[in-house]
């Protein structure tokens, strides 16, 4: 069975210093990685994906994230945080060898502080 | 383009009561999911389709049913409500299997 580990509930950071969260994960085959955000009272929304190609991914305010094989992780990142950034991010895992349904992490809130 | 919308965004139940959430989504996709969001748990499957006249049960079906009989819509019945069906529920859809979910605003239910 696949699964997707967001081992920090929450991450603090200030305003303009770099952020990372973290993910990784466990599957059968090739994982398809997601990462999404969701603000206080509102649905998830795609931020990136990794799929095949470039470890380095780059996807919307900023973000990117990174592929690691070796260590099956999925961080996201961003060079200078701002404290429009406080949400909840999830990061999700699908896969070609097991289930193509996405499986979602249980998420870990970012707080940037002004 | 109205993407993925769900009705009611809120709404009080009593134990026994039964109500269907009800999901639409206007970009032809073929993969359409229910998932419920509960504190600290992250998203919960609850069923998935994978085109009209297909469903199947995810991780948590208990208590849920739901049809597709029309690409476009996916409502989710819950037949006699319990407290621990109180819960934000998310529809949500994509293009293919392995691609991006699109998800709706979601629909805060709470079982009393």
């Amino acid at each position: 069975a696949q699964s997707v580990a967001q081992p920090e509930d929450q991450v603090n950071v200030a305003e303009g210093n770099p952020l990372t969260v973290k993910c990784t994960y466990s599957v059968s085959g090739n994982p398809y990685l997601f990462w999404y955000v969701q603000y206080p009272n509102r649905g998830l929304q795609f931020l990136l994906k990794y799929i095949t190609g470039d470890n380095l991914v780059k996807g919307s305010y900023g973000f990117e994230a990174e592929f690691n094989k070796s260590q099956t992780s999925f961080h996201l990142k961003k060079p200078s945080a701002l404290v429009s950034d406080s949400a909840l991010y999830f990061c999700a895992v699908s896969s070609s060898g097991g289930s193509y349904i996405p499986t979602f992490g249980r998420g870990t809130s970012l707080i940037v502080h002004p | 383009n109205a993407g993925v919308t769900q009705t009611p965004k809120f709404r009080i139940l009593k134990i026994g009561q039964s109500m269907t959430l009800q999901c639409t989504q206007d970009m032809n996709h073929n993969y359409m999911y229910w998932y419920r969001q509960d504190p600290g748990m992250g998203l919960k499957l609850i069923y998935y389709s994978v085109g009209a006249g297909i469903t199947d049960k995810g991780e948590v079906p208990n208590g849920y049913n739901v049809s597709r009989s029309t690409t476009e819509d996916f409502p989710l019945r819950l037949e006699l409500a319990a407290p621990s069906q109180t819960s934000v529920y998310f529809c949500a859809s994509s293009s293919d299997l392995g691609t991006e979910a699109f998800f709706g605003q979601g629909t805060r239910l709470t079982v009393v």
